[in-house]
């Protein structure tokens, strides 16, 4: 079983609201990812998470604020955010060996930023 | 540092007839290389994967893709698609010292005409 799940699905939201985007996977792996994919371009990397803590963070703005409270969730904490952060918000998962690695995706969380 | 260019944005094809979808890479270590796939409005699914071994992989839905080292490329095919391939494909690599970090192409779409 390869699957990482995501809620919501979609999401719209103000510029003044606060909410959340969930990833779930129960593969056992210790690595988990987000990533932000705009239209018609690939994923960039926001921030990993390697046994529960934050090992790469890409120089994400702060209104984006990410949280592994276990080893199976990964969140990722909105607010104030802007038109131009409208995107498909990814998740990703691996078993985080140091060699051989492979990501697992989920089916992403389309949000829009009013 | 490592780099991915797929050199074809689209990629009409009919329906039945073969397709070849081209990818080069760069780095200066040895890599691990990926073919992912994006059907519209889906997350990423793994197609294939060259991690070590057999320069000829095999993935599902009849895609293979062959490892050439001295070219530095990693061409995906498939001898006959379907309709239901057409989707947004990418190749990804990550070196073998950090898996973690995966450097994307800027895709290819793969639209297959009846």
């Amino acid at each position: 079983d390869t699957e990482v799940t995501q809620t919501p699905k979609h999401l719209v939201m103000g510029m003044t609201n606060k909410k959340s985007l969930k990833c779930e996977q129960h593969m056992g792996h210790r690595a988990m990812y987000w990533y932000k994919q705009k239209a018609k371009k690939p994923p960039e990397l926001m921030f990993v998470y390697s046994y529960e803590k934050l090992s790469i963070n890409e120089s994400v703005p702060s209104r984006f604020s990410p949280e592994c409270p276990n080893s199976s969730l990964l969140n990722l904490h909105l607010h104030a955010l802007q038109p131009e952060d409208s995107a498909l918000y990814l998740c990703a998962s691996s078993q985080d060996r140091r060699n051989r690695d492979t990501q697992y995706f989920g089916p992403g969380t389309r949000l829009t930023v009013l | 540092a490592q780099s991915v260019t797929q050199l074809d944005s689209q990629v009409p094809v009919f329906e039945e007839a073969p397709v070849e979808l081209r990818c080069n890479y760069s780095s200066s270590v040895s890599v691990y290389l990926f073919w992912y796939v994006q059907y519209p409005n889906q997350g990423l699914q793994l197609l294939l994967k060259y991690l070590s071994g057999s320069t000829l992989v095999k993935g599902i839905n009849g895609f293979e893709a062959e490892f050439n080292k001295s070219q530095t490329s990693f061409h995906l095919r498939k001898p006959s698609v379907h309709i239901s391939d057409t989707a947004e494909y990418f190749c990804a690599v990550s070196d073998q010292g950090s898996a973690r970090q995966l450097t994307f192409g800027s895709g290819t779409q793969l639209t297959v005409l009846p």
